[in-house]
């Protein structure tokens, strides 16, 4: 059975651009959450959707932006990039309900110069 | 979420069991404990979860106080690939699957 899938693994952007990352879930799993990793502030919950409806929000501003597709395949977008948005962004896939375990891909290590 | 508390770091001899408190408190009655560790430049992974009982799996143990405030995951046998940032979190498996992370504990096994 795969396992979550990011791409890119590595990204390198402006001040001032938008980057977006992908996130492919484990096959059958409804649920995908977003998390930032700063060695200042540790992991941070962004959102999470499920089946295509956004059903939890972390405390970041709105140049932060998610999606997720039919086929439970995830996107999200930071715009108008600033250099404190330099992170590892990481994805987690679980099958729907909250009991279950969520599995983490190996992240995207967005660099802002 | 309930707020947990750990330790910053442990170190554990290879071999030895590795016992890991978290404190929680302020934990509700319908709050998990889970537990998740980081090994360097990955992304976390599950170890164990319980709500009152304890709970063994083939990775670890969990213990969880009679009054649910506080818990300890056991690492029966650490290995030098134990060696990893150890997360514990308290979870209402009522409201979606955000987690909330602290600092965790992070676990040095040295040989």
């Amino acid at each position: 059975k795969a396992g979550v899938t990011q791409t890119p693994r590595y990204l390198i952007k402006t001040r001032g651009q938008q980057v977006t990352l992908s996130c492919s879930p484990i096959s059958g799993h409804r649920s995908v959450s977003w998390y930032q990793q700063t060695p200042g502030q540790g992991l941070q919950f962004l959102f999470e959707y499920f089946s295509e409806t956004q059903r939890n929000k972390g405390n970041f501003p709105g140049r932060f932006s998610g999606r997720q597709f039919s086929n439970s395949r995830s996107e999200m977008n930071v715009s108008t990039l600033e250099l404190g948005d330099s992170a590892l962004y990481l994805c987690a896939s679980s099958p729907g309900d909250g009991w279950s375990e969520a599995f983490f891909g190996q992240g995207t290590r967005l660099t802002v110069v | 979420d309930a707020k947990t508390t750990q330790p910053t770091s442990m170190d554990c001899a290879e071999g030895r069991a590795a016992n890991l408190p978290c404190n929680h408190s302020t934990i509700s009655g319908n709050e998990y404990v889970y537990w998740y560790r980081q090994i360097h430049s990955q992304g976390p992974q599950y170890i164990i979860h319980g709500l009152k009982n304890n709970e063994t799996n083939e990775m670890a143990s969990l213990i969880i106080t009679e009054d649910r405030k506080s818990s300890t995951l056991i690492l029966p046998h650490a290995t030098l690939r134990d060696t990893a940032v150890y997360y514990c979190i308290a979870k209402n498996n009522n409201a979606g699957n955000m987690l909330t992370f602290g600092g965790g504990t992070r676990l040095m096994v040295k040989p």
